[in-house]
């Protein structure tokens, strides 16, 4: 167990619903990532907050919109669904390894799978 | 072009080979440097990373990055089938961004 913890673990709907996940952080990370993993895209960073506020933007589309609550949890919201959006959807938390460098090591949850019709 | 390329494999090895797991990058900006294990069905985990050049070694995995070239290699000693999983590489030029490859699949057999 990661620590990082991301709800649900397998969604099907259909095309044009709306949908939300969720992902709780490691205890103490205030940084949360959502990526997004297809087969032939790999894995593509959508975006992060830290303690509540959007730090970074990726390759996120208008129909997707996410946020970070006080507690720090967070939550991915994907309208008007269409088929290209099944994929794997993982959150990651951070926290800092090495201070002398700076670098924001990422910690995974296990993933939300979903599945559009 | 994508900031890192990787070869999708699947890569097969024998057990105990040494595996050459490697990565191409196009931006000489990026610093940080990261190597993930993904078992199928799980999320990725962190195997080692690395900040700008030079090698780093943990047991069996030795990590080297060429900035000259855009480099990233991931060496695996003594391999073993719990070895098997995909594997991801990822660069950044800070701690708030980083892009991954597409990750190789790595299956070594008993």
């Amino acid at each position: 167990d990661s620590g990082v913890t991301q709800t649900p673990k397998h969604l099907i709907t259909a095309t044009g619903q709306r949908v939300t996940l969720r992902c709780s952080p490691r205890s103490g990370d205030l940084s949360v990532y959502w990526y997004q993993q297809s087969l032939d895209q790999g894995l593509q960073f959508l975006i992060q907050y830290y303690n509540g506020e959007e730090r970074a933007k990726g390759n996120i589309l208008e129909r997707f919109s996410a946020q970070q609550f006080p507690d720090l949890h967070s939550e991915l919201n994907l309208s008007s669904l269409e088929l290209g959006d099944s994929a794997l959807y993982f959150c990651a938390s951070s926290h800092t390894e090495d201070r002398a460098s700076g670098a924001n090591v990422l910690t995974f949850g296990a993933g939300s799978r979903l599945t559009v019709l | 072009q994508k900031e890192v390329e990787q070869d999708p494999g699947p890569l097969s090895v024998p057990e105990g080979a040494i595996v050459s797991l490697n990565c191409t990058y196009s931006n000489s900006a990026f610093q940080y440097f990261m190597w993930y294990r993904q078992y199928s069905r799980k999320g990725p985990e962190l195997l080692m990373y690395t900040y700008s050049s030079g090698n780093k070694e943990d047991g069996r995995f030795t990590a080297q990055v060429d900035k000259s070239s855009k480099y990233i290699s991931l060496f695996i000693r003594d391999s073993q089938p719990s070895d098997s999983a995909t594997y991801l590489c990822a660069g950044g030029w800070n701690f708030n961004k980083f892009y991954f490859g597409s990750g190789t699949k790595l299956n070594v057999k008993p």
